[in-house]
C-alpha cells in the first residue's frame, strides 16, 4: 500500500529549530515529487515546500531562507528542516506525494496523518 | 503570487442536494487545479486532478470543470459522508496556493 507517514513534531520556543521526518512505503521518496503542506489551527491549507525528484527546490515565501526540503534515498525518507521557527509556523503538517501528469505536477495525490508543531514560550 | 478566490466560504445543505463551490483564478492556470476533501481531524483527501478528473476510488457524485480562471466542484447529491470542508489548489505556478475552503455543512 502507497502511504506515508510524518513525525517529529513537537514544543519547541520561537527561534528554535525542528526537523521533521516523513518515511514513504510502497513507492520510492527519490523517483517523486514530494511536498509539505501545513495548517494553522482553525485555519486552511498553506503550501509550504516541494522537492523535484531530479532536485529542485521550491519554498513558500514564508518560509524561504528558514525551511529546507531533503531526502534519504537510502532511508526513503523525506525530511523538512525548520529553523529560526515563529509563533505563526505553529500547525498541523502534512507530507505529500505529488502526482506527475504529461511531465508536469499535478497536486499532492497521497497524504499522511500530519504532525503537529507548536511554537511557544 | 496567485490567489485563489473560493466561494461561498461556507453552506448548509441537505442530504440529496446538488451543491456547487467555485474556485476563481487571480491569472490564467490553464488546467493545473486539483479539489479536496478535508474532514475534522484527519488529513486532506485528493478529490479531482487537472480541474475535471476523478481521483481513483472517488465516488461518481463529484465531478469538477473549468479551465484557465473559473472552476467548479460538483456534488450531484449530497450524502451524509460529504459533510467536510472542500479546498481548491492551484498547482500551474509557485507558490502553490490553496482557496480559503468552504466548508459543507447539514441544513
Amino acid at each position: 500500500e502507497v502511504q506515508v507517514a510524518e513525525s517529529g513534531g513537537g514544543l519547541v520556543q520561537p527561534g528554535g529549530s525542528l526537523r521533521l521526518s516523513c518515511a514513504a512505503s510502497g513507492f520510492t521518496v527519490s523517483s517523486n515529487y514530494m511536498s509539505w503542506v501545513r495548517q494553522a489551527p482553525g485555519k486552511g491549507l498553506e503550501w509550504v515546500s516541494v522537492l523535484y525528484s531530479y532536485g529542485n527546490t521550491y519554498y513558500a515565501d514564508s518560509v524561504k531562507g528558514r525551511f529546507t526540503i531533503s531526502r534519504d534515498n537510502s532511508k526513503n525518507t523525506l525530511y523538512l528542516q525548520m529553523n529560526s521557527l515563529r509563533t505563526e509556523d505553529t500547525g498541523v503538517y502534512y507530507c505529500a506525494r505529488v502526482g506527475i501528469l504529461l511531465g508536469d505536477p499535478n497536486g499532492m495525490d497521497v497524504w499522511g496523518q500530519g504532525t503537529t508543531v507548536t511554537v511557544s514560550s | 503570487d496567485i490567489q485563489m478566490t473560493q466561494s461561498p466560504s461556507s453552506l448548509s445543505a441537505s442530504v440529496g442536494d446538488r451543491v456547487t463551490i467555485t474556485c476563481r483564478a487571480s491569472q490564467d492556470i490553464r488546467n493545473a487545479l486539483g479539489w479536496y476533501q478535508q474532514k475534522p481531524g484527519k488529513a486532506p483527501q485528493r478529490l479531482i486532478h487537472a480541474a475535471s478528473r476523478l481521483q481513483t476510488g472517488v465516488p461518481s457524485r463529484f465531478s469538477g470543470s473549468g479551465s484557465g480562471t473559473e472552476f467548479t466542484l460538483t456534488i450531484s447529491s449530497l450524502q451524509p459522508e460529504d459533510f467536510a470542508t472542500y479546498y481548491c489548489l492551484q498547482h500551474n505556478s509557485y507558490p502553490w496556493t490553496f482557496g480559503q475552503g468552504t466548508k459543507v455543512e447539514i441544513k
